[in-house]
């Protein structure tokens, strides 16, 4: 069965830890993406990633790190930085080269102890 | 300006109504665009592309307006099953990179 998978559903942070998502997909899509969904909001671009060993910013950049090392997988480190993590996270991916669908993973919940 | 922007709603239509969406958009070269569905609580989902010249899935129909910068959708026979909250996605390619703008999301409330 092809998808994305997020883990955990729910994770909770202490003050001061870091704490990283996982993201893997077996789609064989070349880009892969970070956003972050406050109650009521819209999506906001954390991370995104057009092909392994290279990653961009988004929007709301601070705060967090990622890496690819390999194509299914794009974890997300929330870092003692970012002052307010609570949120949903979602990542997703698309075929790249210019064929722009994403498709989505089932969020991870974050809370701050 | 927001880069994209939608009627946050909620917009309460009774089942078999129809009921249509716009969603405006500021950047002129943006160059596809998606309606996506996403229920409380979950993932958003693809719900359709939106063609230049318009398309139409069952009981759901996208339109493009290019000149003045808009993207509608319009759901017939709204069943209760559709209450959802419908979020556009306006992409723009520059300089190499993709930069992909969700809205903030349109909820839509179908009453028995």
């Amino acid at each position: 069965d092809g998808g994305i998978t997020q883990s955990p559903k729910y994770l909770f942070r202490k003050e001061g830890q870091n704490v990283t998502l996982s993201c893997e997909q077996n789609l064989n899509h070349d880009a892969m993406y970070w956003y972050r969904q406050d109650p009521g909001q819209g999506l906001r671009l954390i991370y995104y990633s057009q092909i392994v060993n290279d990653f961009q910013k988004g929007d709301i950049a601070e705060g967090y790190s990622v890496s690819r090392e390999k194509k299914e997988s794009f974890p997300l480190t929330v870092t003692s930085a970012q002052k307010n993590p609570t949120a949903f996270y979602l990542c997703a991916s698309s075929p790249g080269r210019h064929q722009e669908t994403q498709y989505f993973g089932p969020g991870t919940r974050l809370l701050v102890l | 300006r927001k880069e994209v922007e939608q009627d946050p709603g909620p917009f309460n239509v009774p089942e078999g109504a129809t009921v249509a969406f716009n969603c405006t958009y500021s950047n002129s070269a943006s160059q596809s665009f998606f309606w996506y569905r996403q229920d409380c609580r979950k993932e958003p989902k693809l719900l359709m592309s939106v063609y230049s010249s318009g398309n139409e899935d069952g009981r759901f129909t996208a339109q493009l307006n290019r000149a003045s910068q808009y993207i509608s959708l319009l759901i017939r026979d709204s069943k209760l099953s559709d209450s959802a909250t419908y979020l556009c996605v306006v992409n723009l390619y520059s300089g190499g990179y993709q930069k992909v703008t969700f809205g903030t999301g349109t909820k839509l409330q179908v009453i028995p």
